[in-house]
């Protein structure tokens, strides 16, 4: 299947830093990429997504970029506050053979320091 | 709206005991269905992926079995459960659309601790 790669695996920042968070993936026929942020024993809660025809995506403080020819795309949280203290996870759609299958980096723990 | 429910939230089973959980979808029709592992400190694993009744993708192999025997149900079962099938069990939902570009929408999770 699709092998998303994320790094890195834990960030901290103080409170009003921006954080940044990079994955690759390996199928270039990926269209669809989320990103989740999962709190201490809570589910993965879906906090924004790209598709592949468009490079840039923000909502608020947070933004998504994405490079396909690069096969690379990354979080920007600007303005942390210690709230965004938790697991991201980004991933990405799975095609053909695997159509259909969403599969996930390893995550990033950030920690956002007051 | 749509919801999914996820039971138990939290099981402790023994070595060789069976195993099944279940997810349930309301408010919904012909959902893409997934369960997941987080083991403790790591990612989140696909291993079981269905678009349909009786429709059942194995991702990795393991001593564990998926079964959908209603559209909106998705059960994870295991005939004799080991100590490496600990872990964080999540049941997703998708909607089905032709172009698969929709997020996922998990459930709360089973703890399940094997002792």
């Amino acid at each position: 299947g699709e092998n998303v790669e994320q790094h890195p695996s834990t960030l901290s920042v103080q409170e009003g830093d921006s954080a940044v968070i990079k994955c690759t993936y390996s199928d270039s026929a990926s269209n669809y990429f989320p990103w989740y942020k999962q709190e201490l024993g809570k589910r993965p809660q879906l906090i924004i997504d790209i598709r592949s025809n468009v490079g840039e995506k923000k909502d608020q403080r947070i933004a998504v970029t994405l490079n396909k020819t690069a096969k690379h795309f990354s979080l920007h949280i600007t303005e942390t506050q210690p709230e965004d203290s938790a697991v991201y996870f980004c991933a990405a759609m799975g095609r053909g053979s695997t159509l259909g299958r969403l599969y996930f980096g390893r995550g990033t723990q950030l920690t956002v320091w007051p | 709206s749509q919801t999914i429910h996820q039971w138990p939230a939290t099981l402790v089973q023994p070595v060789g005991s069976p195993l099944s959980l279940e997810c349930t979808v309301e408010g919904t029709s012909n959902p893409n269905l997934y369960w997941y592992r987080q083991a403790a400190g790591r990612g989140l694993q696909l291993l079981f992926y269905s678009v349909g009744i009786g429709q059942i993708s194995s991702e990795v192999p393991q001593n564990l079995s998926a079964s959908r025997p209603q559209d909106r149900q998705f059960i994870l079962s295991s005939k004799k459960l080991l100590l490496s099938d600990s872990g964080f069990y999540l049941c997703a939902w998708s909607e089905r659309g032709a172009s698969y570009n929709s997020p996922l929408h998990f459930g709360n999770g089973t703890r399940l601790t094997v002792t």
